[in-house]
């Protein structure tokens, strides 16, 4: 079976240092994968989301990168957090199905 | 493009209590829909999916949705609600005619408190 790992699942930052989340999935190839951003315990933003090895494609111009080294691995970055930066970051993976299944989430603070 | 609408903010209901969760949607051709659901501080969890066939979905945990595409609609609903299904549930449409790569589009969520 498919198991998505995510981590740290929180991590308090001060503003202007760098951030690095990883995302790793397991039992399946190729999939596709995703970083959504999630406010107020509320809505979901899409941030990035990969087809493939280093295929990127983002969905908001913002402080944050991503990148995918290796088939089942997704890296959320930025070089600088701002106070914005603070919410819920998750990463999800979908194949052949439909649906999109998601980790645990990680919870960032930047104080 | 497409979009889907969860109009309630919050929906109460009491143990034991039929409850409805409402989605409405909007694309151009025959939707992919789906529900998930939210736990504190939680990833988000899927229920169920319609993508053609029977109009009833089942789905986990005694959760269903009834797919009406006259009203553009996909209600999630539960014979006789647990306090244990007290959480956030976000709808989710993607248009399989949209060109270009296949995202969900996810509404803005409905919570669902379920009282003793």
């Amino acid at each position: 079976s498919q198991t998505i790992h995510q981590w740290p699942a929180t991590l308090v930052q001060p503003v202007g240092s760098p951030l690095s989340l990883e995302c790793t999935v397991e039992g399946t190839s190729n999939p596709n994968l995703y970083w959504y951003r999630q406010a107020a315990g509320r809505g979901l933003q899409l941030l990035f989301y990969s087809v493939g090895i280093g295929q990127i494609s983002s969905e908001v111009p913002q402080n944050l990168s991503a990148s995918r080294p290796q088939d089942r691995q997704f890296i959320l970055s930025s070089k600088k957090l701002l106070l914005s930066d603070s919410g819920f970051y998750l990463c999800a993976w979908s194949g052949r199905a439909y649906e999109q299944y998601f980790g645990p989430g990680t919870r960032l603070t930047v104080t | 493009a497409q979009s889907v609408a969860q109009p309630e903010d919050q929906v109460n209901v009491a143990e034991g209590n039929p409850l409805t969760v409402k989605c409405t949607y909007s694309v151009s051709g025959n939707p992919y829909l789906f529900w998930y659901v939210q736990y504190p501080n939680r990833g988000l969890q899927f229920l169920l999916k319609y993508i053609t066939g029977d109009n009833l979905v089942k789905g986990s945990y005694g959760f269903e949705a009834e797919f009406n595409k006259s009203q553009t609609s996909f209600h999630l609903k539960k014979p006789s609600a647990l306090v244990s299904d007290s959480a956030l549930y976000f709808c989710a449409v993607r248009d399989p005619f949209n060109t270009g790569f296949q995202k969900l589009v996810f509404g803005t969520g409905t919570r669902l408190l379920v009282s003793p």
